[in-house]
Formats: C-alpha cells, structure tokens, sequence
C-alpha cells in the first residue's frame, strides 16, 4: 500500500540547472498537490489539479510547471533552478477538494547552490 | 488577505499533561477544519476534521474545538506522552479551491 511516492528525496542543484520532481499515488486519487515548505512559514500551494489534464495555480507558483497526462502521476518541473527554490516539496493526493484529508508523500529535500 | 496564525511556533509541556494548541485565521470563512500531525523528515498525516457547525469532536485522546465566531480551532491532547512530540497544523477549508495551511505548532511532550 504505496499511497503517495516521491523521488528523489534529496537532491541539490547548480544555479540555472533543470529538473523534474516525480509524484505518483495508486490510491485513483483526482486531486493532487505541490506544495513547499521552508522553516517557519508553513506549507504553500505551488499548483494543483483536478484530474487528468487539468491543471491550476496556486499561491506561489512562479519558476515552476506541472503537468497530469494520468490520474496518477503529477510532476513538478523546475526550468532555471534559483536560490530561493531551496525547499522541501510534498506532493498529496487527496479524493475530491473540499474538506477530503489529503495525503502526502515525506517530500523532496532540494538544495540549489 | 488570509492569515493563519498558530499560537506558538513551539510549545514544551510535561508528560501526563494536556496539550492546547491554537489555530486562529482571519480574512477567511472556512467551513471545514483540518488537524495534521508532521514528523520530522515526513509529509503531515490527516488526524482530524471538524465541520463549522460542530462545536467539538473527539477521537481517543485527541479533542477540537471550531468557534466560527472567534475565528479559533483549539487542539487538545490529553494524558500526553513523548510520542506525542511532534509538529501540529491547521488547515481550514471552504467549498473552493483555498487549500492553505497554518505554519505549525511544534509541540514537546517531556517525560
């Protein structure tokens, strides 16, 4: 009973490099979720989806994009790492939106130096 | 904008004790209230969900409170123990697509 899987769990990048944080969950879940989560601040929405094909902003979504060709896979892309994007990320999964719990993976610890 | 305030960033209580954990928003008309746990090094684990017209819900040692007029959820946890040491967080919901989260009570339960 996976749940929700991300790779990799550690990972540290050059300035200006790319790369793809994986998020997958078997549980046919249509919401899905990124967020990051720096000391102190809490966890803040960067995109979210619906279902497969839709996709939405959320509080803090500039340097990244995402896609969601399956219901069970949601990756988050970052095109010209930057300093500030030095973050720990969770993806979640949840039924629907609304009040349904949302479960998450334990996160993608990305340093960018 | 909306704000979500937890009380502290960090509290320390003895074992044996109940813990209060508060939760406060404002800009903002949640009708729902979710309570996550969070461990150090993993993704926060749903523990509750209270609804705007319930005024308290229980689940073994845990119990929280939804005042829509304070703008307030507490959080308690009774007869704590050492495992109990954790990272709480407050989420409120409405029907849209806000999916927000408070910035997290780090709570030390010492024995």
């Amino acid at each position: 009973n996976a749940g929700v899987t991300q790779t990799p769990k550690f990972r540290i990048l050059k300035i200006g490099q790319s790369m793809t944080l994986q998020c997958a969950q078997d549980m046919n879940h249509n919401y899905m979720y990124w967020y990051r989560q720096d000391p102190g601040m809490g966890l803040k929405l960067i995109y979210y989806s619906v279902g497969a094909g839709i996709t939405d902003k959320g509080e803090v979504p500039n340097g990244y994009n995402v896609s969601r060709s399956t219901t069970e896979d949601f990756p988050l892309r970052l095109e010209l790492a930057a300093p500030s994007q030095t973050s720990v990320y969770f993806c979640a999964s949840s039924p629907t939106g609304g009040n349904q719990p949302q479960h998450f993976g334990d996160g993608t610890r990305l340093s960018i130096l | 904008s909306q704000k979500i305030e937890q009380n502290s960033e960090a509290l320390n209580i003895q074992e044996g004790k109940t813990a209060t954990l508060t939760c406060n928003y404002t800009n903002y008309s949640p009708a729902y209230l979710q309570w996550y746990r969070q461990d150090p090094g993993r993704g926060p684990v749903f523990l509750l969900l209270i609804r705007e017209n319930e005024k308290e819900k229980r689940k073994e040692r845990l119990k929280v409170t939804f005042d829509t007029t304070l703008k307030q959820s507490l959080f308690h946890i009774t007869a704590s123990q050492p495992a109990d040491s954790a990272t709480y967080l407050c989420a409120p919901r409405d029907y849209g697509q806000n999916f927000v989260f408070g910035p997290g009570t780090r709570l030390s339960v010492l024995p």
